[in-house]
């Protein structure tokens, strides 16, 4: 059973272009979160989503940033516009249907490591 | 609200020695309290979890941690430290709709 996988590990863009991160859940899991991690800190949380739905993306940035889990396919977050201080690491995390929301073990995929020039 | 305190942004033991990572939360209700492992270059690895059963609570190599309550604290235990120990922890509370983590502990063995 792979886990969480996410692509590209390393995104390099230079200011005001476009990051696409992608994540694909482990097999079974349907729901999918997003943390960014910046250098010296703790992951913090941005946005929790079920398939078609967000849930809870009151970590997310106002602008620029988006993020969707589509009924077929991987998780989506995009960043527009890109900024030297979006540079960070993105972590997706999934866990399975059924148990108890935002307090059952979460699966951590590898990372995106973006740096914006 | 909650939230989590990591005191010691870097811990080094010695090769065998005790590892003894400390993490303080706090919660207006009981919460749910969570360690993991980030090697470098890779992502979160669950250590264990504290789910409100019981309070001592045993995870993957031989990592331990007990809830307290009246101290209101989660602190990682390790009775012998080995290199491969070498890494990133991040204890987490969640309650409601958020994961809250730490800002993390890097542990450093010396052989």
């Amino acid at each position: 059973n792979a886990g969480v996988m996410q692509n590209p590990r390393h995104l390099v863009r230079r200011r005001g272009q476009e990051a696409r991160l992608r994540c694909s859940p482990m097999k079974g899991h349907s729901h999918v979160y997003w943390y960014r991690q910046l250098p010296e800190e703790g992951l913090k949380f941005m946005v929790y989503l079920q398939k078609e739905n967000i849930i809870d993306e009151s970590g997310m940035p106002k602008e620029r940033f988006s993020a969707e889990f589509p009924k077929e396919g991987p998780s989506i977050l995009r960043i527009q516009q890109v900024v030297r201080g979006d540079s960070a690491a993105y972590f997706c995390a999934s866990s399975p249907p059924g148990g108890l929301e935002y307090t059952d073990t979460q699966y951590f995929g590898p990372g995106t490591r973006l740096t914006v020039l | 609200a909650q939230s989590v305190t990591q005191l010691g942004s870097h811990v080094s033991v010695s090769e065998g020695a005790l590892v003894l990572l400390r993490c303080n939360y706090s919660s207006s209700v009981p919460p749910y309290l969570f360690w993991y492992v980030q090697y470098p270059n890779q992502g979160l690895q669950l250590l264990l979890k504290y789910t409100s059963a019981a309070t001592l609570v045993k995870g993957i190599n031989g990592f331990e941690a007990e809830f307290k309550k009246s101290e209101t604290s989660f602190h990682l235990t390790k009775p012998s430290a080995h290199m491969s120990d070498a890494a990133e922890y991040f204890c987490a509370v969640t309650l409601g709709n958020q994961f809250y983590f730490g800002t993390g502990t890097s542990l450093t063995v010396i052989p």
